[in-house]
Order: structure tokens, then C-alpha cells, then sequence
């Protein structure tokens, strides 16, 4: 079945703990985006990689770190968690001309 | 950069037929998407526009004015299970490739009612 993976699905920590949420898709796709959404807003860009190697920052970069080392996995690192980096986060990745995204299942992150 | 504006909540009734609208100022423009996002889950691809007119599926259409930076999405013959979010997203174009950055709108959450 062709989908996007994220991991874990749920995830409570406390200010300055290091993580990483990983993210895997089954697809080939060359594009891959993380994304956070906060109640009333929008999803906004945190990062994305077009490619291998290849990563540029979104709209929301700051406190985030990310890597692309193989085409199928994307994870989402960060260094030093804060309180305003609790959220809900999605992964998503496409075909670089692609219409569609598709989107994981998303990461509820809550920074004590 | 990109600004995307799209009203917040709807209501319509079961059966008939709802607009939601879409404005855009885009730096760069490569096409505009909706998507539509049920409480709780992610969102999941409902139409894409980059040439100006409709594009139609189903009971959903997209409508898009490129000088106008404008889009909406028709919704037609409206059930239940239409209650959701919907999400207006404009992709930039950026190093000659057609995926970059992508900028989503707050999402307009639609209640339909019996």
C-alpha cells in the first residue's frame, strides 16, 4: 500500500530533550515537506527537500533541523524542544511536478 | 512570499450546493491546490489548478482566475460527510523545477447540516 509513515504518532517530552520524528514513504517520490499546524491556523512549511541531499527551509524553519540522506526517509529533528513547538505535525512528499501531496498520518508533539 | 485568505467557518444544508472562496498575492505562482482535512486526521487532495477556468470532479470543482488571484471550490449535493476543513494552498515556483514551497490558507471548516 503506498503511504506515508510517521513515527511515533504521540509524543510528550519536556523542554530541552532532543527528538526526532521520523518519516518514511513507500512511493519514490523525490519531494517531501514537514509541516505544523496549530488550532486556527493553517499547515505551515517547516521544511522541504526536493531531492537527495537537497533541502531548503519553509515559512517556520526556526528551531528545527532536518536531512535527506535517502529518498525515501525525511526525518524531523529537534535539538532543543520548547513549549511553542507543541503541535501537530505532518509529513507529506510528492513527485516534483506532482499534484497531490500525500500527507502521513501526523505527530502530536507536546513540549512540557 | 505568499498571503492566502479564505473565510474561516461556513454552514450550508444538506443537499445544496456551497462556495468557498480562495485570494492569493504570490510571489511566484505554480499552481493552486484544495484539500480537505476531517477533524483529526491529515489532510487528503481534492483538486489543482495552475491554468485558468474549471476543473471538475465529481461533485467538487475548482474554479481559478490567475489575474485575479482567486480560486473557490464548489461543493455540490452537499452530505454529512462533507463537514470538514478545507484548505486552499498555492505552490511557488522556485529553480527552474515545478515543486518548492508550498503556503496553505487557515482552512475553512464547513458544518453541513440535516
Amino acid at each position: 500500500e503506498a503511504q506515508v509513515t510517521q513515527n511515533p504518532r504521540y509524543l510528550i517530552t519536556v523542554t530541552g530533550k532532543k527528538l526526532t520524528v521520523t518519516c518514511s514513504q513507500n512511493m519514490n517520490h523525490e519531494y517531501m515537506s514537514w509541516y505544523r499546524q496549530d488550532p486556527g491556523l493553517g499547515l505551515r512549511q517547516i521544511y522541504y527537500s526536493m531531492n537527495v541531499e537537497v533541502t531548503d527551509k519553509g515559512d517556520v524553519p526556526e528551531g528545527y533541523k532536518v536531512s535527506r540522506k535517502e529518498k525515501r526517509n525525511f526525518p524531523l529533528i529537534l535539538e532543543s524542544p520548547s513549549p511553542n513547538q507543541t503541535s501537530l505535525y505532518f509529513c507529506a512528499s510528492s513527485t516534483p511536478g506532482g499534484n497531490e501531496q500525500f500527507f502521513g498520518p501526523g505527530t502530536r508533539l507536546t513540549v512540557l | 512570499g505568499q498571503n492566502i485568505d479564505q473565510p474561516t467557518e461556513m454552514t450550508a444544508t444538506e443537499g445544496a450546493i456551497v462556495q468557498i472562496n480562495c485570494t492569493y498575492q504570490t510571489s511566484g505562482f505554480n499552481g493552486l491546490f484544495w484539500y480537505q482535512q476531517h477533524a483529526g486526521e491529515a489532510p487528503t487532495f481534492l483538486s489543482y489548478n495552475v491554468l485558468d477556468g474549471l476543473e471538475e470532479k465529481g461533485r467538487f470543482s475548482s474554479f481559478l482566475s490567475r489575474s485575479k488571484g482567486y480560486s473557490y471550490l464548489l461543493l455540490k449535493e452537499l452530505q454529512m460527510k462533507d463537514s470538514a476543513s478545507y484548505l486552499c494552498a498555492v505552490r511557488d515556483h522556485r529553480r527552474g523545477t515545478n515543486a518548492g514551497k508550498s503556503t496553505f490558507g487557515d482552512g475553512t471548516t464547513l458544518t453541513v447540516k440535516p
